[in-house]
Parts: C-alpha cells; sequence; structure tokens
C-alpha cells in the first residue's frame, strides 16, 4: 500500500520567516494531494491540495509544489504569523477510485516573535 | 452550518467496556471514515464507508466494528475496550472517496 513519510517532525521559525515542510510517497499512481492543518484540541482542517496534473499551486501565503518524477511534494508558508503555529499533515491517495487517504506523521510548526 | 458533529468528546473507560462513538454530518456526503490519531503515528484509517449500506476495513480494524446508520451517520464501536485503543477518534466525510475530507474535531477516549 502507500507510505507517505513527512519532515521535520517540528519546525520553528521567526514571525515573517518562511516554512517548508516536505513530504514523498511510494504509489506512483497517487494522484492526489491534500495538506491539513491541525490546531490544539481540532481535527484537521484542509489548507489546500494539489492533483497530479498540475506542479505548483497557491493560495494567498500558502503554496504546495509537486514533483512527479521524484515522488515528493512540499508545502510552503511565507510571512509566517503566529496563527499558523499548529501540527501540518500531508496525505496522498489515488482520487477517484476507492483509495484511501494515507497521511504523514505530521509537522509540528512554531512561530515565534 | 455544523459540518461533522461528533458525540461525546471525551470519554473514560475501564478495560472490557463497550462504547458506541457517533458521528454525524450535514453535508450531502456520501463517503464517511472513522480515524484514529496516536502521538507520532498521524491519522490511521479503521473503517470507512464509501456510500449509504456500506463498509469496509482501513488499515486498523482490528477490535472495532461500524454502522453506516443512513447517509447522515456513522457510528464507531468498541466492543470490549483494551488500553490500546486510547487515543483520539475522528470521524470525516468527503462527497465521494477520494474527494477532500472534512473533519469533526474527535473524541479523546481513555481506557484504564
Amino acid at each position: 500500500g502507500e507510505n507517505v513519510e513527512q519532515h521535520p517532525s517540528t519546525l520553528s521559525v521567526q514571525e515573517g520567516d518562511s516554512a517548508v515542510i516536505k513530504c514523498t510517497y511510494s504509489d506512483s499512481a497517487s494522484n492526489y494531494f491534500p495538506w491539513y492543518k491541525q490546531e490544539l484540541g481540532k481535527g484537521p482542517q484542509l489548507i489546500i491540495d494539489i492533483r497530479s496534473n498540475v506542479g505548483e499551486k497557491k493560495d494567498q501565503r500558502i503554496a504546495v509544489t509537486l514533483n512527479k518524477t521524484a515522488k515528493h511534494f512540499s508545502l510552503h508558508i511565507t510571512e509566517t504569523q503566529p496563527e499558523d503555529s499548529a501540527v501540518y499533515f500531508c496525505a496522498a491517495s489515488i482520487s477517484g477510485t476507492a483509495s484511501k487517504l494515507t497521511f504523514g506523521t505530521g509537522t509540528r510548526l512554531q512561530v515565534t516573535l | 452550518n455544523a459540518g461533522v458533529t461528533q458525540t461525546p468528546k471525551f470519554q473514560v473507560l475501564k478495560t472490557g467496556q463497550s462504547m458506541t462513538l457517533q458521528c454525524a454530518q450535514d453535508m450531502n456526503h456520501n463517503s464517511m471514515y472513522w480515524y484514529r490519531q496516536d502521538p507520532g503515528m498521524g491519522l490511521r484509517l479503521i473503517y470507512y464507508s464509501a456510500s449509504e449500506g456500506t463498509t469496509d476495513k482501513g488499515e486498523v480494524p482490528n477490535g472495532y466494528n461500524v454502522s453506516r446508520l443512513n447517509k447522515r451517520e456513522f457510528s464507531l464501536r468498541l466492543e470490549s475496550a483494551a488500553p490500546s485503543q486510547t487515543s483520539v477518534y475522528f470521524c470525516a466525510s468527503s462527497e465521494v472517496v477520494g474527494q477532500p475530507q472534512h473533519f469533526g474535531d474527535g473524541t479523546r477516549l481513555s481506557i484504564l
């Protein structure tokens, strides 16, 4: 089955700096890659996703890039703010089939003042 | 607009007790899921229901049963709770399998 590895497990950045979280996947058939943000005591919330027919997608301060050849995808957060502090999860699946999401193990991002 | 609602939010059980976790969604989604979240292990799929009337095992189904009561509701049952089932349980839903999933806020379950 699919295996998703996520790095780093913790990340501390100063407010205003950029943060990058990286994930690799094992199943070359995977074609849907969402990113979730989980705040303390809450469920994961979808923040951005990308499908394999595009290499990059941007939504204000967050962007996701995908390298299908290398089987890795990354989340980029620019101009970080204290409210970006949370745990971020990447995931992968084969869209349009009965394939389920496989999640990475999460990255705890702390934005310091 | 509630989205995905889980009850209860917290529960403490003794080993061997049974418990049903409830989940309801108001987005008219076809697919629903149960995950458990343990420190350092991310989210692992327990069971899912691709559509009303169907259920399938996920990655870690042992010790659990599920019921898709109707399109809105999907319950998770622990028949004989074990300490290894201490975890945070999340329910999610999506229009169909493979589409973006929307999560509830979880049930924190401790088994002594």
